[in-house]
């Protein structure tokens, strides 16, 4: 079982749909956890951080279930340029940190 | 603000050859990670470095080598090359103790063995 699990996808969703990814971890001692974005052949960049208490940025929020080792990616009024592929990421904590990243999630917005 | 620079951006080679990467860290950020990419996969952890040491291993293969140096500057060297390493690699940076532990990466070297 991988470490950091994800929806399989890929999501095709028209434009304007709310879309919610999900990410499952299995390392009860992670602290931080994240959502990257990566399009096509770039580099992953960060979306956004997650906290315990949920978090929210524009039309982005994330939620955090530490007992159920689960977090949350919803976007809402989804566009175009929110197509990408979506990363959970989380670390595990270790020294010298330890960041796994999920087998990622496809979104594609369609117009 | 300056980035995580990597070199080259591209590279080809053929098979048993050997390769060097190259990834300048932000400055001031004290860890270092290499992830290898492969088509349609997720990013698989390599190594990395906390001030200038190796600080933990994920994935890489007896072949692949790295170090940091003074300058904090990261060199990834793979050796005896096969089809299946051509990938993406990212290196990446962070900040030991910042609050938000984020990791930004390059923009990656692309390494193609024929």
């Amino acid at each position: 079982r991988k470490e950091v699990e994800q929806d399989p996808g890929p999501f095709n969703v028209p434009e304007g749909a709310t879309v919610a990814f999900n990410c499952t971890y299995s390392n009860s001692a992670s602290q931080s956890f994240f959502w990257y974005r990566q399009d096509c052949r770039k580099e992953p960049k960060l979306l956004m951080s997650v906290y315990s208490s949920g978090n929210e940025d524009g039309r982005f929020t994330a939620q955090l279930n530490r007992a159920s080792q689960y977090i949350s990616l919803l976007i809402r009024d989804s566009k175009l340029s929110d197509s990408a592929t979506y990363l959970c990421v989380v670390n595990g904590g270790n020294y010298g940190q330890n960041f796994v990243f999920g087998p990622g999630t496809r979104l594609s917005v369609l117009p | 603000a300056a980035g995580v620079i990597q070199s080259p951006r591209h590279l080809i080679k053929e098979k048993r050859e050997t390769a060097t990467l190259k990834c300048y860290p932000i400055p001031r950020h004290d860890t270092v990670y290499w992830y290898q990419q492969g088509p349609g996969q997720d990013p698989q952890f390599l190594i990395s470095f906390y001030e200038k040491m190796q600080s933990d291993k994920g994935s890489i293969p007896d072949r692949f080598s790295a170090q940091q140096f003074s300058d904090y500057h990261s060199e990834l060297n793979m050796s005896s090359l096969e089809l299946g390493d051509s990938a993406l690699y990212f290196c990446a940076s962070s900040l030991e103790d910042s609050a938000t532990g984020e990791l930004f990466f390059g923009e990656g070297s692309r390494l193609t063995v024929l």
